[in-house]
């Protein structure tokens, strides 16, 4: 069956203490993305990868970083997170110009 | 911004009326695809169409695009109760970036 597994599903921390969001696809997609929704802005690109060792910057990429060492897999991480990166984060994955698969999210609260 | 808005931002309707839905956007897109959310959870792919393409059709869902008036409309006839979710356009510019809408709520009331 085709996935997009996100872990953990949900998340509370505290400011400044180091965390990693997973994401693991098993369709062999060369493009993922990270994205961050919060109430009235909708969707916003964190950052994206093209495929393995090619990342790129999205639209909100400021204290945030990822990496893509294989295929599969495209870890987000926070190094020192703070309250404004509360947010409810997915991960998608897809072939170049088709549709997106999309995790079933992260809530993430730091308090 | 190159992301799509959509229209109206909340839609209310009874089960068994059709939903009609609309996004606007500013640049000149290579595809504009229609996404569902249910209550915070991933968003589930409907329909892309192309930016040579002008409407497209999937059982109860018909998508339409003019790209001189830079929008595209998302109507679901026959609406059902399960129809109930949140509606995001997104338009694709190329290096498979896309730029999603703030979204639509969607209310089927039974």
């Amino acid at each position: 069956e085709a996935q997009v597994t996100q872990n953990p599903r949900y998340l509370i921390t505290v400011t400044g203490k180091k965390l990693t969001v997973t994401c693991s696809q098993n369709m062999n997609h060369e493009y993922m993305s990270w994205y961050r929704q919060d109430p009235g802005l909708g969707l916003r690109q964190i950052y994206y990868s093209m495929n393995v060792e090619v990342t790129d910057k999205g639209d909100v990429p400021e204290g945030y970083k990822v990496s893509r060492k294989e295929k599969r897999n495209f870890p987000l991480i926070l190094e020192s997170p703070s309250p404004n990166q509360t947010s409810l984060y997915f991960c998608a994955t897809g072939r170049l110009e088709s549709p997106l698969h999309f995790g079933n999210g992260t809530r993430l609260t730091v308090t | 911004s190159q992301q799509g808005e959509e229209d109206p931002q909340a839609l209310s309707i009874q089960e068994g009326e059709n939903a009609t839905m609309n996004c606007s956007y500013k640049t000149s897109i290579n595809n504009l695809q229609w996404y569902r959310q249910n209550s915070g959870r991933g968003l589930v792919h409907l329909i892309l169409i192309r930016s040579n393409e002008r409407e497209k059709h999937s059982g109860r869902l018909r998508v339409t695009l003019d790209t001189s008036k830079k929008s595209s409309s998302l109507l679901i006839t026959a609406s059902r109760a399960a129809d109930t979710a949140s509606y995001f356009c997104a338009t694709g510019h190329g290096n498979n970036r896309l730029a999603f809408g703030k979204g639509n709520q969607v209310v089927v009331i039974p």
